[in-house]
């Protein structure tokens, strides 16, 4: 089973910042099972990000994720206050589906 | 605009079945020939995927959880459920039902419902 470690836990950030997310697998995996969600608070999740880097329907051209391998990353450009959310990656491989443990992204 | 409503009971009592429903509105399960899954988020922690289907009854399931779990169809009612067995606190969680993007399991979830809160409790 691949393991998704994300990094940092919390990231505080001032509006108009940059936040850059990690997401590390266990082994390699295909860029076309990664996908990236925001949870807000009280809400389900959202699709951001699928197939490592393409954008979700009505998604703002401020995410934008990248990277191959076992390392990505989801890219805030410019964090706005509604960008206040937990962000998960999730991968899938051999019937079954994997989310990591998510990123708290903090708004100062 | 298709939509994912879950429901059922929000207190189970332990050693239980947990049955909960999602309804598939503004679309039909069977016409769509999407996949559909189950997901579940623990008070404060993060998501775990419980498993998924297709309504001509494929289904797959978390290995974690494959022994309790039953995923099916009914398709005249374009509604999917869910049945976890011998439930303990552990199995506290809202639920969530979502929607495979691509016609197969394989990869992201794009469509979820509002999620439905229970606990296991006597």
């Amino acid at each position: 089973e691949i393991v998704l470690t994300q990094s940092p836990g919390t990231l505080s950030l001032s509006p108009g910042e940059r936040a850059t997310l990690s997401c590390r697998a266990s082994q390699s995996v295909r860029n076309f099972y990664l996908a990236w969600y925001q949870q807000r608070p009280g809400q389900a999740p959202r699709l951001l990000i699928y197939g490592a880097t393409s954008r979700a329907t009505g998604i703002p051209d401020r995410f934008s994720g990248s990277g191959s391998g076992t390392d990505f990353t989801l890219t805030i450009s410019r964090l706005e206050p509604e960008d206040s959310a937990v962000y998960y990656c999730q991968h899938y491989d051999t019937s079954l589906l994997t989310f990591g443990g998510g990123t708290k992204v903090e708004i100062k | 605009q298709l939509q994912l409503q879950e429901s059922g009971p929000g207190l189970v009592k332990p050693s239980e079945t947990l049955s909960l429903t999602c309804t598939v509105s503004g679309g039909s399960i069977s016409v769509s020939s999407y996949y559909w899954g189950w997901i579940r988020q623990p008070p404060g922690k993060g998501l775990e995927w419980i498993g998924s289907m297709y309504h001509i009854g494929n289904t797959y399931y978390n290995p974690s959880l494959k022994s309790r779990v039953t995923i099916s169809v009914d398709t005249a009612k374009d509604q999917f459920s869910l049945e976890l067995r011998s439930v303990t606190a552990a199995d506290t969680a809202v639920y969530y039902c979502a929607r495979h993007r691509l016609h197969t399991i394989r990869g992201d979830l794009d469509l979820w419902g509002q999620g439905t809160r229970v606990t296991v409790s006597s």
